[in-house]
Parts: structure tokens; C-alpha cells; sequence
């Protein structure tokens, strides 16, 4: 099993719909939660963390976690072209310093 | 993330030579962490530095592979006789002393094995 799994895509929805993308991790000691955000050629970039349960907003962007069931969302509003990207989960236990652990990533497309 | 500065941005090596990535840290940042992703694939880690010590090596392959991060100067990657399975994009991410702290990541160097 994956340490860190995500929904494989790619996933298309249209300008101004909801992008759903999900994340399921292994290891119950994982404490902090991470979404980024990498273009094609570029590096990732970092749009939203979470550390408890619960939903946490930013902007168009909603992170969701439930450590019980060992899952963290990302959901997109009002999806824009300019999101088109592939979106990497990322987690990270307490003991191994800001280390990562990443999903292979879910591609997103946003049609005009 | 403009902060993290890595170089050579791409680097062209034939079967056999050494490349050598570099990677400066963001200003006040101890801690570098490499990466490594190979198309279509997600960031797998290789290795995790502070100043002068390696601290989590356990993603690295266990020949040709090395990492330091010098007192002075940037954390090089060192991957000596490449094989064209090397070829990949390798990214350097900092992080802050404390170890709590968010990734930041480097525009990541893309190696290319002739």
C-alpha cells in the first residue's frame, strides 16, 4: 500500500464547476497535511495546509481532513482555467523534520 | 519559493560523467531536503541536510549518490557515472529551523543522460 494515495485523474470539469480531488494516507502518525499546486515544467507550489480536523477555507479553495477515516480533500470553486494543473497531496509526520510525503498527483483540467 | 535558487536549471550528461545540482536555501533557512520526479510521477525524496550533517538519507539510492550542505555555499547532489534512468527533474526544497515549518521549493534542475 501507497503511504500516500491519490484519485488518479486526470479529472476535467468545466469553468466555474466544483474540482473535487482526493487523498487517503497510510500512516496513522501522520499530523500535518499539505495541497500543491505543480504546472507542467515548473515547481510545486504551495496552496493550502491543514493540521486538524475539520474544513479550513482560503479564497476558492477548501481543504478538508478527517484523521479518523485517514483522508484530506481539496476542493476547488468556481474553477478557472488558470487552475488547470496537477495538484500533489503531501504528508508529514511530527518526527521526520518538514520531510515529505507525496501522491503521485491528480491532473486537473478546467475547460472554458 | 523564488528564494530557493537552484542551478544549472538543465544539464545535459552522457552515460558516465558526474552532474553535480546545486542548491542555495532560502535566506534564514537550515534545512534542505531534495527530491527527485520522474515523468509523470509524483516527488519522491532522496535525502534531508542541515548545515554540515545529513539527517535522513533514506530515500537515496545506495551507489553514486551523494549530498552534502557545506558550513559555506550552497547543498550540492552528486551523482556520479549516470545512467540514462538518472534523467529526471530534481528539486530542493528549505524549510526554517523550526521543524514544523512549510516546504519551500527551487525551480528544480532537469538532468537529461545522453
Amino acid at each position: 500500500q501507497k503511504e500516500v494515495e491519490q484519485n488518479s485523474g486526470p479529472l476535467s470539469v468545466p469553468e466555474g464547476a466544483i474540482a473535487s480531488l482526493n487523498c487517503t494516507y497510510s500512516d496513522r502518525v501522520s499530523q500535518s497535511f499539505f495541497w500543491y499546486r505543480q504546472y507542467s515544467g515548473k515547481s510545486p507550489e504551495l496552496i493550502m495546509s491543514i493540521y486538524s480536523n475539520g474544513d479550513k477555507e482560503d479564497g476558492r479553495f477548501t481543504a478538508q481532513l478527517n484523521k479518523a477515516s485517514q483522508y484530506v480533500s481539496l476542493l476547488i470553486r468556481d474553477s478557472q482555467p488558470s487552475d488547470s494543473a496537477t495538484y500533489l497531496c503531501a504528508v508529514k509526520r511530527e518526527t521526520s523534520g518538514s520531510r515529505l510525503t507525496f501522491g503521485e498527483g491528480t491532473q486537473l483540467t478546467v475547460n472554458p | 519559493n523564488a528564494g530557493v535558487m537552484q542551478n544549472p536549471r538543465h544539464l545535459v550528461r552522457r552515460r558516465g560523467q558526474e552532474a553535480r545540482l546545486r542548491c542555495s536555501p532560502m535566506k534564514g533557512h537550515s534545512h534542505v531536503y531534495w527530491y527527485r520526479q520522474l515523468p509523470e510521477e509524483g516527488l519522491k525524496f532522496m535525502v534531508y541536510l542541515q548545515k554540515e550533517n545529513i539527517i535522513d538519507e533514506s530515500g537515496m539510492p545506495k551507489e553514486r549518490f551523494s549530498a552534502e550542505f557545506p558550513k559555506e555555499g550552497p547543498s550540492i547532489l552528486r551523482i556520479q557515472q549516470v545512467v540514462r534512468g538518472d534523467s529526471a527533474a530534481y528539486f530542493c526544497a528549505s524549510s526554517g529551523t523550526s521543524t514544523n515549518e512549510k516546504l519551500f521549493f527551487g525551480s528544480g534542475t532537469q538532468l537529461s543522460v545522453l
